[in-house]
């Protein structure tokens, strides 16, 4: 069975500074999909960037972008220039190649101070 | 604005209450699913429906009822909850290609549940 791991509860960051979310999963497919989503306080689940396994450049959208290291299972989130409108939860999921099923992680909670 | 609305916001019941959560879904898409939000643990999704058919069903209990009547609609029907069943219930919809998750999931805001 595939699981999703995110080892940080929680994370803080500066504005305008880097920060990096870990996320590792575990599979035997060869063919899937990885998210992150952000869940702000408003509770709306909303898609940051999304990443193709068979594909080994590293996505990225604006001030994200992912580090994804297909051998080791990792995907990290990295964002560039926080902004106090980064703070939510942060959740990695992982979408098996024939199903419509999502796995979630227990999500990094991401403080952003000024 | 995700395109899938979810009512209501906000939701106390007692034990021995019926009530049903609502979720709508603007995008066209052609599958919905119900997930389960408890605090400091993973998304537990609880139902699937593809093309208004229930594909999944993760051993829900049975006081739970899903409903799907057309695609852009779907309820969650409660009957005789618990309090552990106290908890964020999302709503998510895709537009599913042959039961590929390659398509986005588009989330509602969810109902808070608590059941007294």
């Amino acid at each position: 069975a595939q699981t999703v791991t995110q080892s940080q509860p929680e994370m803080s960051v500066q504005e305008a500074e880097t920060v990096t979310l870990s996320c590792t999963y575990d599979t035997s497919e060869s063919d899937y999909y990885l998210f992150w989503y952000k869940q702000p306080p408003s509770r709306q689940m909303i898609l940051v960037i999304r990443q193709e396994a068979y594909k080994q450049q590293n996505a990225t959208e604006n001030r994200f972008s992912v580090n994804f290291q297909k051998a080791a299972k990792s995907f990290s989130l990295k964002i560039s220039d926080s902004q106090l409108g980064d703070a939510a939860m942060y959740f990695c999921a992982y979408g098996g190649g024939y199903t419509d099923k999502l796995i979630f992680g227990t999500g990094t909670r991401l403080q952003v101070f000024p | 604005e995700t395109g899938v609305t979810q009512t209501p916001r906000h939701l106390v019941m007692g034990m021995t209450n019926k009530k049903s959560l609502k979720c709508e879904q603007h995008l066209g898409h052609n599958a919905m699913y119900w997930y389960k939000q408890s605090a400091k643990k993973p998304l537990e999704l609880m139902f699937v429906y593809s093309l208004e058919e229930r594909v999944e069903n993760n051993s829900v209990p049975s006081r739970f009822s899903p409903e799907c009547p057309n695609s852009s609609h779907l309820f969650l029907h409660l009957h005789t909850l618990q309090p552990e069943d106290s908890a964020l219930y999302l709503c998510a919809s895709s537009q599913t290609l042959r039961g590929e998750s390659k398509n986005i999931q588009y989330f509602g805001a969810g109902t808070r549940l608590s059941v007294l």
